[in-house]
């Protein structure tokens, strides 16, 4: 089936570095997504990895994909306390259709 | 960027009565459009999908006759609440996907249904 997995919070002072992780079940997916939901608002796109990579990186944002082990991860790096909202990994379902299958979400709190 | 303008922002219902939510995209053609809902602390529900020049296609357990979904045209998609609960209450987030870029989905803002 299709599913993904996310812890549900992460704490971290400002200027640490975060990492949220993600793990999924279906592995056809072409991309794998991270998006960033801040309160009462839409989901923004922040990065995504295509299937054949196993990093990307974009300015502080790191993503790692370990495609053997079905983990996704994002790195934020000097974290601000802009950064608090609720994180989402999400990959295309039933072999790539439109269909986006997302984790829980993983909130983010940043300490000043 | 991809701009989706999704309103109203926030509506508030009498039970029983109906209410329209609107995705416009602002500066592309979308050939698929997603209607999620989104339950407090939890992840987007994919309620449907419908894509251009068909009729929507509901995921299981969502009722069609409630929630009407309108793919007007390549640039606008509505979503009818009919008959509202307070169950309804959520919030709704409509995504577009523009022609041949289906890496990219351009979310809308998100509407918080309220029904009292």
């Amino acid at each position: 089936g299709e599913d993904v997995e996310q812890s549900l919070f992460l704490s971290v002072r400002e200027g640490d570095s975060s990492v949220i992780n993600c793990t999924y079940t279906d592995s056809s997916s072409t991309y794998l997504y991270w998006y960033k939901q801040e309160p009462g608002a839409g989901l923004q796109l922040l990065t995504y990895i295509f299937s054949n990579m196993d990093m990307k990186q974009d300015q502080r944002l790191t993503v790692l994909l370990n495609k053997k082990d079905k983990h996704l991860s994002l790195r934020i790096a000097d974290t601000q306390t802009g950064d608090s909202a609720i994180y989402f990994c999400a990959y295309h379902g039933s072999g790539n259709t439109g269909k986006l299958i997302f984790g829980q979400g993983t909130t983010l709190q940043v300490k000043p | 960027g991809a701009v989706v303008s999704q309103h109203p922002s926030r509506v508030i219902c009498k039970s029983g009565t109906s209410v329209k939510i609107e995705c416009r995209s602002l500066d592309f053609q979308a050939t698929t459009m997603f209607w999620y809902r989104q339950f407090p602390k939890q992840s987007l529900m994919l309620m449907a999908t419908s894509n251009e020049g068909s009729k929507a296609t509901y995921e299981q357990g969502v009722e069609k006759d409630k929630f009407l979904i309108n793919h007007a045209s390549l640039t606008l998609s509505t979503l009818t609440v009919t008959s509202a609960h307070p169950e309804d209450s959520s919030f709704y987030i409509c995504r577009m996907e523009p022609r041949g870029r289906n890496t990219e989905a351009f979310f809308g803002q998100g509407t918080r249904l309220t029904v009292v």
